[in-house]
């Protein structure tokens, strides 16, 4: 069964700083990942989607990567604002079931003015 | 205007009540899906549909029953609630079943609380 662990599960940085958050999935047969943020109370924003057979993408000042092979993705944020703060999800869906997402427990990001 | 909604947005009922939950998405999407966050917040799927055809139903309760009138419709309904079905409940939707239309797009939420 797959397994999706985030580190940290909180990150909190100065206005302006670039950072990383990490995610791991233990089965590296996967059809796509996909990041969220998820703000209090609220539903889920889809933030980048990576297929398999892709290394990164991007999309503002976001920049996802993966690595299948290893099980790893990280989500790089530049130049970071208080605004992006919210909880930081990452989900994996199995090649074999690539309707059914698991999901890490989060990394919840504070961004201090 | 909103992608995937959910009715209501907050829900508290006494243990024992059954209790649905409707969502609706405006995105022509042909699949839906139910996932339970708990108060860890781990998200878990429960119940996906595909043009109102049932293709993922995980290890749930079957108080639990999800119905899907027509592709954009997917409700869920709870009998004899407990105090453990008390969670934030997501609906969300994605264009189909493979390539790049598998991104998911969430609902708000219902936050179910059972006493």
């Amino acid at each position: 069964k797959q397994e999706v662990t985030q580190i940290p599960a909180a990150l909190s940085v100065p206005e302006g700083e670039n950072l990383v958050l990490n995610c791991s999935f233990t089965d590296s047969a996967i059809y796509n990942l996909q990041w969220f943020r998820q703000d209090p109370g609220k539903g889920l924003t889809s933030l980048l989607l990576i297929q398999s057979s892709q290394r990164e993408q991007t999309s503002g000042r976001l920049n996802a990567s993966l690595d299948k092979s290893s099980g790893r993705s990280t989500l790089y944020i530049a130049a970071s604002q208080p605004g992006d703060s919210a909880t930081y999800l990452c989900a994996v869906s199995p090649l074999y079931n690539f309707n059914k997402f698991y999901f890490g427990s989060g990394t919840k990001l504070n961004v201090k003015p | 205007d909103t992608a995937v909604s959910q009715t209501p947005k907050y829900l508290v009922t006494q243990m024992g009540n059954d209790k649905s939950i409707k969502c609706e998405q405006n995105l022509g999407h042909d699949t839906m899906y139910w996932y339970k966050q708990d108060s860890k917040k781990f998200l878990k799927i429960m119940f996906s549909y595909n043009n109102k055809e049932l293709i993922i139903n995980e290890t749930v309760p079957n108080r639990f029953s999800p119905k899907s009138p027509d592709k954009a419709h997917l409700n869920l309904h709870i009998n004899s609630l407990e105090l453990g079905d008390s969670a934030v409940y997501f609906c969300a939707s994605s264009l189909k079943q493979g390539g790049m239309n598998t991104e998911a797009f969430f609902g708000q939420g219902t936050r179910l609380t059972v006493v």
